[in-house]
């Protein structure tokens, strides 16, 4: 069954390091997003992009975060520098023509 | 106000009851309607998805929207220990482009099904 790729699963890092998140939507899917997970809450849009072009980015803090999907296929989500309040969980999800999405497992940042 | 609520729980139920769980909304643009599990520590698995007023089935589950009174349910029968997990609900508006829509989730029900 396809599934929707991303690493790493979990990322320890310290305030004001670089840190980047990959991931590797389902096949043929044109649309990948980007969602933060807060502990407790629901997911929240960071970045939708189809294609390679970025078709939503107004949640994006664009002072210290940036994605490209530069093929149109995988993509990259990056901090930099990393703050506290980033401890989150990041999902990247897929879908093709329709509203349903796909999720990955996420990768679990924690900020020290 | 959130433009989706969702009792976070925790909701507490013998293995085999009915699990009830439900989310109200504000913005009547929003015409999709999912339903995800999510297990700790993994990401959101979709369980139902539907865009129109009434009852869609599958298996154990029942999807529930009430488009008039902005409220949406979703129905476990015969529950098991392994349903217990957190439920979302996410919901969007119509397609109106080729490009999917962003969904908006509730802050997710933690259900414990005990054996």
């Amino acid at each position: 069954e396809a599934e929707v790729a991303q690493s790493p699963r979990y990322k320890i890092t310290e305030k004001s390091q670089a840190v980047a998140f990959w991931c590797d939507p389902i096949s043929g899917h044109a649309t990948l997003y980007w969602y933060r997970q807060i502990l407790g809450q629901g997911p929240e849009l960071l970045v939708q992009f189809q294609d390679e072009s970025v078709v939503d980015d107004s949640q994006l803090p664009k002072d210290r975060f940036s994605a490209e999907r530069l093929k149109g296929v995988d993509s990259t989500l990056k901090i930099q520098p990393a703050e506290l309040g980033d401890s989150a969980m990041y999902l990247c999800a897929s879908s093709s023509s329709g509203n349903e999405q796909f999720f990955g497992p996420g990768t679990r940042l924690t900020v020290l | 106000q959130k433009e989706v609520e969702q009792d976070p729980g925790p909701l507490s139920v013998p293995e085999g009851a009915i699990v009830s769980l439900n989310c109200t909304y504000s913005n009547s643009a929003f015409q999709y309607f999912m339903w995800y599990r999510q297990y700790s520590r993994k990401g959101p698995e979709l369980l139902m998805y539907t865009y129109s007023s009434g009852n869609k089935e599958d298996g154990r589950f029942t999807a529930q929207v009430d488009k008039s009174s902005k409220y949406i349910s979703l129905f476990i029968r015969d529950s098991q220990p392994s349903d217990s997990a957190t439920y979302l609900c996410a919901m969007s508006p119509p397609l109106i482009k080729a490009a999917g829509n962003k969904l908006t989730f509730g802050g997710g029900t933690r259900v414990l099904v005990k054996p």
